[in-house]
Parts: structure tokens; sequence; C-alpha cells
């Protein structure tokens, strides 16, 4: 059971390339996540798909684009990356449909630096 | 002021020492608390979550919540090298996957063999 798996896990760009972090959960959660981690700043949500076909901006979108593609994948794409974007990214997912815990479950984290 | 703080550590111990792990937050509506654990170089996972206040016990984690004082707490007893890692709090006033969780920056745990 692999879970939630990201692709890829390093990546280095330089300013104004663009490049899509994929992400697929073979759970059957409807949710799925992208946050960004950065230290001293903790995990910030960037964007969200709580269930497919639809998607929302988190706390720090600007920059970023997603595409929930079916209910397993949910990529995220920079198209003009900036050294501000230099950070790990991590997929999530979570099969909350309703009220209760949002227990999510993450990838392993694509590391991303941008010269 | 941030909602979440938890102190960013490194906090250095003897294996068999207990840890006392904290966060405090701002948000009164929160309701949904979760430690999430984060070895080197790897993805959180979820160690335990609580609903409201109380104590949560799940082998040697402990859980507590304070909302009176905004402030929740993870013990680990009998502590291990193993143990040895990020630990994050995270929080949510409501559930469901519309809710957003709010993380801490994570405090890193070092036990000593």
């Amino acid at each position: 059971n692999a879970g939630v798996t990201q692709t890829p896990k390093f990546q280095v760009l330089k300013t104004g390339q663009s490049m899509t972090l994929q992400c697929a959960q073979d759970m059957n959660h409807n949710s799925m996540y992208w946050y960004r981690q950065d230290p001293g700043m903790g995990l910030r949500l960037i964007y969200y798909s709580a269930s497919e076909g639809t998607t929302d901006k988190g706390e720090v979108p600007n920059g970023y684009n997603v595409s929930r593609l079916n209910k397993r994948e949910f990529s995220l794409r920079l198209e003009s990356a900036a050294p501000s974007q230099t950070s790990v990214y991590f997929c999530a997912s979570s099969r909350a449909a309703g009220s209760g815990a949002n227990v999510l479950t993450f990838g392993a984290g694509s590391r991303l630096t941008v010269l | 002021q941030k909602e979440v703080e938890q102190d960013p550590g490194p906090l250095s111990v003897p294996e068999g020492a207990i840890v006392s792990l904290n966060c405090t937050y701002s948000n009164s509506a929160f309701q949904y608390f979760m430690w999430y654990r984060q070895y080197s170089r790897k993805g959180p996972e979820l160690l335990m979550y609580t609903y409201s206040s109380g104590n949560k016990e799940d082998g040697r984690f402990t859980a507590q919540v304070d909302k009176s004082s905004k402030y929740i707490s993870l013990f680990i007893r009998d502590s291990q090298p193993s143990d040895s890692a990020t630990y994050l709090c995270a929080m949510s006033d409501v559930g469901g996957a519309t809710n957003k969780l709010i993380f801490g920056t994570g405090t890193l745990l070092a036990v000593q063999p």
C-alpha cells in the first residue's frame, strides 16, 4: 500500500522556469492538499481539493496553480518559478467528507530549489 | 501573533526520560487537536488526535488539551532514540475537508542513548 506518492523528490529550477509536482493517492480519499514547509514557518496550505472537481485556495496560493485530475491525482504547477518558492512541498490526502477530525496522510515530500 | 505557537527546540533528553511537548493557541474556536511526528526528510505522520478538552493515551504517548488555557501538550514516557524527530501540533475549529488545519512550527526532539 503506497499511500501518497509524490514526484519528483528533488528538483532544481532556474528563475522563470515552470514545473509541475505530481501527487497520487491510493487510499480512495476524497480530499487532497498541497503544503509547503519552510524553516520557522511550519506547514502552510497552498491549495486544497475537498472533493473531485473542486479546488480552493489556502493560505499561500500566489504563484501556484493546481489541477485535480481525478479522485487519485492532484498536481501543483509553478508557472514562473521564483527563489521565494524554494521549499519542501508536501501533498496530503484525507477521507474527510463531513464533520469529524480531518486526519491527513502525507507524502514523503518534494524538495524544490529555485536559483 | 501566530494562531499556533510552538517552541522550536531543539530539545535533547536522555533515553528513558519523560518528554513534554507543548503548543499554545489563540483561537478559542479550535476543537480538534492533533500531534504529528516527522522524521528527518520524511513526511509528517499522525500520532494522535483529541476532540475538545481532556486526555488521550496511546501506549507511551499522552495528549492533553486545556481549552481554558488554550494549551495542549504531548507527553512521551520512557523515551527512546527512535522517538527522535520533529513533533508538530495541528488544530482546527471544525472537522471535515473544507476546514484547514493550522500547524505549529514543530519542536525538534533528540533522545540520546
